[in-house]
């Protein structure tokens, strides 16, 4: 069955630190997408990557990278120089299947990030 | 604004009433989700509309809970009867492609649901 693992339930860091955030997850299919969501104290859930299966490629958005592991089934998220404004709770989600149809997403239950300064 | 809407962003009810949330997603949004969010939890599917064709709801949990979205753009959650456990947040998203498929979601801020 899907499950999607955020091991963490929450984490503290100063200002500047440089944090990861683990995501480990199951599925049955070869074909299926991740995806990170961010979800600040307003409530909305803010996208910030979604990843195929087929593409293990790591990806850096300027302080955020993703490095995206079929071994290990893992896709873990580091934000680098962390910020105050980074503070929030970060959704790791999966859907099965080629159109990586959103409709039947799989979400982890969270991990709440704190950035002290 | 540009983003997607819901209102209430609170809803306070008695057990047994009935309660209505909406949800205004971006403008020309084909596809319109509802999730429920539990507190401490992740968002869990309700149900998804393409235009106005629900076209999926297999994720309410009830009879009790009901979606319309019957010009293709505002939809409404309606939950009768509201019982205890119902206490959430309720969550829109919409996206432009069909299905979400390989699309991004954008997000409502959610109307919590609180139940007396």
């Amino acid at each position: 069955a899907q499950k999607v693992t955020q091991a963490q339930t929450e984490i503290s860091v100063v200002e500047k630190e440089d944090v990861t955030l683990d995501c480990v997850y199951e599925t049955r299919d070869t074909t299926y997408y991740l995806f990170w969501y961010k979800q600040p104290p307003s409530g909305e859930l803010v996208f910030l990557i979604r990843r195929n299966s087929f593409d293990e490629q790591n990806e850096i958005s300027g302080r955020y990278s993703w490095n995206f592991q079929k071994s290990t089934s893992s896709f873990n998220f580091t934000i680098t120089a962390s910020q105050v404004v980074d503070s929030a709770v970060y959704f790791c989600a999966l859907t099965e299947g080629r159109a990586g149809n959103n409709r039947k997403l799989i979400w982890g239950l969270g991990t709440s990030l704190a950035v002290n300064p | 604004g540009a983003g997607v809407s819901q209102s209430p962003r609170y809803k306070v009810a008695k057990r047994g009433q009935d309660v209505a949330l909406r949800c205004d997603p971006i403008s020309g949004h084909v596809s319109l989700f509802w999730y429920q969010q539990a507190l401490g939890q992740g968002p869990e599917f309700l149900t998804y509309f393409q235009n106005e064709a629900q076209l999926d709801k297999s994720g309410l949990p009830s009879d009790r809970f009901f979606a319309e979205r019957p010009e293709g753009s505002v939809s409404t959650l309606k939950i009768q009867r509201t019982q205890q456990e119902d206490s959430a947040v309720y969550l829109c998203a919409s996206s432009l492609s069909v299905a979400g498929v390989g699309g991004e979601l954008f997000f409502g801020e959610g109307s919590r649901l609180t139940v007396l």
